[in-house]
C-alpha cells in the first residue's frame, strides 16, 4: 500500500490568485496522477505527473493553467493558476501500485479549494 | 470512448442489502473497481474484480460482473449506518494506470 500525504487540505482563495498543492508519498513510486473533483461530480483525470519530464495532460487541461512538478518519486505538486470560481474543487493526487490484481490507485484526502 | 454510467442516490435502512449498479461501455477494460469515499474524505479502494471473473465475495460485499452486458454491481449485506458514503465505480483498461470513474452513487442508510 501506499500512504499518501496532501496539503494544504482545505483553502479559501481569491480570484486570480494561484495556489500550489503538495503530494507527498511514502514510498518511491512510478506513476503518480492529479485528479479533479468538482462538487457533485465524479472524479476527472488532471494529467499523469512523470518524475524527470513534463507532465502528460488529458484532454481539456494544460500546462500554463495546470503547472506540475514531480522532482523525484516521492513528491509532486500541483498548482491552479488565475484561479476562478470554476476552479473551486477537490483535489486528489493518487499514486498507481502494481499488484497481484494488476494495479491499484491510491488516492490523498485531497485538497479542497473554494475560490472566491 | 470510455464512458462509466452510475445512479446517483440510494436509500436503505439499515439491515437491509443495498445493491449499487454500474454500467461501462470499454468492453477491453481488465480490472473494474468499487471505490468508498466517506464525507470529507478521500477514497479507499474497497474491492475490485478482473473482467474474466463473475462473481467475487468478500466478507460483506459482492461484485457481480455481466461482462456481455458490460454491467457491473455491489452488493453489501446487512447495511450498516457506517456504510453511508459515495460509492464510485471505476473501469482500468491498458497498462497506463489510468482509472475512468462513474459519477458515484450516495447511499443514505436510514437507521
Amino acid at each position: 500500500s501506499a500512504v499518501i500525504s496532501q496539503k494544504p487540505s482545505r483553502d479559501i482563495c481569491q480570484r486570480g490568485t494561484s495556489l500550489t498543492i503538495q503530494c507527498q508519498v511514502d514510498s518511491q513510486v512510478t506513476m503518480m496522477f492529479w485528479y479533479r473533483q468538482q462538487p457533485g461530480q465524479s472524479l476527472t483525470l488532471i494529467a499523469t505527473a512523470n518524475q524527470g519530464s513534463e507532465a502528460t495532460y488529458e484532454s481539456g487541461f494544460v500546462i500554463d493553467k495546470f503547472p506540475i512538478s514531480r522532482p523525484n518519486l516521492t513528491f509532486s505538486t500541483l498548482t491552479v493558476s488565475n484561479m476562478s470560481p470554476e476552479d473551486s474543487s477537490i483535489y486528489l493526487c493518487s499514486v498507481g501500485v502494481v499488484t497481484g490484481a494488476g494495479g491499484e490507485l491510491f488516492f490523498g484526502e485531497g485538497s479542497r479549494l473554494t475560490v472566491l | 470512448g470510455e464512458d462509466v454510467e452510475q445512479s446517483l442516490f440510494l436509500s436503505v435502512r439499515e439491515g437491509d442489502s443495498s445493491v449499487i449498479n454500474c454500467t461501462y461501455t470499454d468492453s477491453s477494460s481488465t480490472y473494474l473497481y468499487w471505490y468508498k469515499q466517506e464525507p470529507g474524505a478521500g477514497l479507499q479502494l474497497l474491492t475490485y474484480i478482473f473482467s474474466n471473473m463473475d462473481m467475487k465475495q468478500d466478507q460483506r460485499l459482492t461484485v457481480l460482473l455481466n461482462k456481455k452486458d458490460k454491467h457491473l454491481s455491489l452488493r453489501i449485506a446487512d447495511t450498516q449506518t457506517g456504510d453511508s458514503a459515495i460509492y464510485f465505480c471505476a473501469e482500468y483498461t491498458g497498462n497506463t494506470g489510468k482509472l475512468i470513474f462513474g459519477q458515484g452513487t450516495t447511499l443514505q442508510v436510514k437507521p
